[in-house]
């Protein structure tokens, strides 16, 4: 059973860009959480879809959006990157309050 | 809003013996879930151990147990015979509303194991 997947592992953009970065959920789970991580700190919240729409939503500017199909994969875009974008984001996956499962991270730099 | 406290950034605990890592919470709910994580040098989060607040009895994983003091708002993470495998940040972290929403995470505590 595969556990949560994320893509790319590592990505390199400039200031301005867009990006976006994918999910898929653990077997058998229909929600998705992104958070963004910076170096030496806890995660932070950005949002969680649950049956393809967003159901919370965190502290982030509207640069940040996401989707999530209906096979329960997510896609977290960020628009018009800015050097402090720069951190991990993870995923988690998660069904009812069994408690949330994390992806590797994809390690994003803006340069 | 919830907070998560966790006051110790860094331990140490000699192979094989017991370490107990600390957190506070706050929270407004009644209904809410607590968790702690691991992250190990290769950055994976890996789910440690699950509370959920409206039980009386602290949860136990193997070698994890918690001492959960709902009044007090404290959530500690014991770790006995440690493993040199232990060694990795943990993140503290409570689980707001009723649907199953973000988690709210401390800052970490960095764990190092000694031979």
């Amino acid at each position: 059973d595969a556990g949560v997947t994320q893509s790319p592992t590592h990505l390199i953009k400039t200031r301005g860009q867009q990006v976006t970065l994918r999910c898929s959920p653990k077997s058998g789970h229909d929600t998705v959480s992104w958070y963004q991580q910076a170096l030496g700190q806890g995660p932070q919240f950005i949002f969680q879809y649950y049956e393809e729409e967003e159901r919370q939503r965190g502290n982030f500017p509207d640069r940040f959006s996401g989707h999530q199909f209906p096979n329960y994969s997510s896609e977290l875009n960020v628009n018009a990157l800015l050097l402090g974008d720069s951190a991990l984001y993870l995923c988690a996956s998660s069904f009812e309050r069994y408690g949330q499962f994390f992806g590797p991270g994809t390690r994003l730099t803006v340069l | 809003a919830q907070t998560v406290t966790q006051s110790q950034p860094e331990m140490s605990v000699q192979e094989a013996e017991t370490v107990t890592l600390s957190c506070t919470y706050d929270t407004s709910e009644n209904n809410y879930y607590l968790f702690w994580y691991k992250q190990p040098p290769s950055r994976q989060m890996i789910l440690v151990i699950r509370q959920e607040a409206y039980k009386q009895q602290n949860a136990t994983e193997n070698r994890f147990s918690v001492n959960f003091q709902k009044a007090a708002k404290s959530f500690s993470l014991k770790i006995s015979d440690s493993q040199l495998g232990d060694t990795a940040m943990y993140f503290c972290a409570s689980e707001d509303g009723n649907q199953g929403g973000k988690l709210i995470f401390g800052q970490g505590t960095e764990l190092s194991v000694k031979p």
